[in-house]
């Protein structure tokens, strides 16, 4: 089982700054089945980015995604008021899928 | 338009059983396979099951394994998740999802709270 662990924690960051999140896999996610998800307090989460780097419909040219094999990162270049919310990595595989724990970006 | 909606949760006991349902509309249902995610009160998310889109093939995490089964009905674009000998740490909200690789539609999902 592919374990996911997300850094920091919590990220304090005051609008218009740059965010970067990160999400290391325990081994190598070889064909990118990488999303990331964007979960607001009360609400479902909502895909951001799949494949690693492709943006989901909808999804603002800010967020981007990068990375391969065991490292990804997921940035966003100019927080908004609404960006604001807990962000969860995952692995989606044919028999497994797996969510990293997490990393919460608060106002500052 | 694409929506997914649980139903079924609610206040139970340990030990005892509880089916959610959730009913799909504004896709061809068949076409896709469906899983099943929980998150626990300020907690993390977590994958539980999944069922391919002709239904032959299921999957279940480790803590849900022989407990939990997931299953299908074509005929009524809906999915369902028995849960069997319940236990306090399975209280969460539990989310149906519509996979196409990552999850691209999620429900708003239905509390499912066991306590004596």
């Amino acid at each position: 089982e592919i374990v996911l662990t997300q850094s920091p924690g919590t990220l304090s960051l005051s609008p218009g700054e740059r965010a970067t999140l990160s999400c290391r896999a325990s081994q190598s996610i070889t064909t990118s089945y990488l999303a990331w998800y964007l979960q607001k307090p009360g609400q479902a989460p909502r895909l951001l980015i799949y494949g690693a780097s492709i943006r989901a419909t909808g999804i603002p040219d800010r967020f981007s995604g990068s990375g391969s094999g065991t490292d990804f990162t997921l940035t966003i270049s100019r927080l908004e008021p609404e960006d604001f919310a807990v962000y969860y990595c995952q692995h989606y595989g044919s028999s497994t899928w797996t969510f990293g724990q997490g990393t919460k970006v608060e106002i500052k | 338009q694409v929506q997914l909606v649980e139903s079924g949760g609610g206040v139970v006991q340990p030990g005892r059983s509880l089916r959610l349902s959730c009913a799909a509309s504004g896709f061809t249902f068949t076409t896709y396979g469906f899983h099943w995610v929980r998150q626990a009160p300020g907690k993390g998310l977590e994958w539980l099951t999944v069922i391919w889109p002709d239904g032959s093939i299921k999957y279940y995490a480790d803590s849900v394994r022989g407990r939990f089964t997931i299953s299908r009905d074509d005929s009524r674009d809906t999915l369902y998740l028995q849960m069997n000998s319940l236990r306090v740490e399975d209280t969460a909200v539990y989310y149906c999802v519509r996979a196409v690789g990552p999850y691209d539609y999620w429900g708003r999902g239905t509390l499912v709270t066991v306590s004596s």
